[in-house]
């Protein structure tokens, strides 16, 4: 079956940085997505690897090793508005999305 | 960027009533879009699949009869919850993909439903 792992929540403190994980078991892969989600909301878009590697854009970073199944999205100076849930997403063999269940993120003053 | 829209945001009927959920691409067409539902902690579940002009392709479990689905046009899509129960209460949540290489999703705001 495919499969997507992310912890279910994690807290942090406002200036420092977070990792969230997200590791994988897909029938075929063809791109890795994050997408931050706030309460009430829909989700929109953060990062998409498709290569090994890191991939900075701002204060959120995302890395891919294909190899492992296996990739983290990293957030630094965290804000509050960081507050939110972060959904990793897998892009199959048929090009079908396969959502994990969301990180919880906490961020605390 | 690419912006989705969806009408109503929010949304209370009565049980036994029918309703007709909106999803607009503004600014690109979209060769596919997506219908999702999510409780609330829980993370998206996809209900379907829709391409402009074909029918469209629903996830296992997912009663076609009950969540209908056009996607008449290629900047909108529509989903009807028909005889909407207390469990169909949930947020719907549709989003769209232009075709390209990027398989990037571009989500519509959502649309909350509570059925009484």
């Amino acid at each position: 079956g495919q499969n997507i792992d992310q912890p279910t929540e994690m807290t942090a403190t406002e200036g420092a940085i977070v990792q969230i994980n997200c590791t994988y078991q897909t029938s075929g892969f063809n791109g890795l997505f994050w997408y931050q989600q706030h309460a009430g909301e829909a989700p929109t878009f953060l990062s998409y690897n498709v290569l090994d590697g890191l991939e900075e854009k701002g204060r959120f970073s995302s890395f891919l090793s294909r190899s492992k199944g296996y990739s983290y999205l990293l957030l630094k100076e965290l804000q509050m508005k960081d507050s939110a849930s972060y959904l990793c997403a897998v892009l199959d063999s048929n090009y079908q999305l396969i959502w994990g269940a969301g990180t919880k993120l906490i961020i605390k003053p | 960027g690419a912006v989705v829209s969806q009408h109503p945001s929010r949304v209370i009927c009565k049980s036994g009533t029918s309703v007709k959920i909106e999803c607009r691409s503004l600014d690109f067409q979209a060769t596919t879009m997506f219908w999702y539902r999510q409780f609330p902690k829980q993370s998206l579940m996809l209900m379907a699949t829709s391409n402009e002009g074909s029918k469209a392709t629903y996830e296992q479990g997912v009663e076609k009869d009950k969540f209908l689905i056009n996607h008449a046009s290629l900047t909108l899509s529509t989903l009807t919850v028909t005889s909407a129960h207390p469990e169909d209460s949930s947020f719907y949540i549709c989003s769209a993909r232009d075709g390209s290489d990027s398989y990037e999703q571009y989500f519509g705001p959502g649309t909350r439903l509570t059925v009484t």
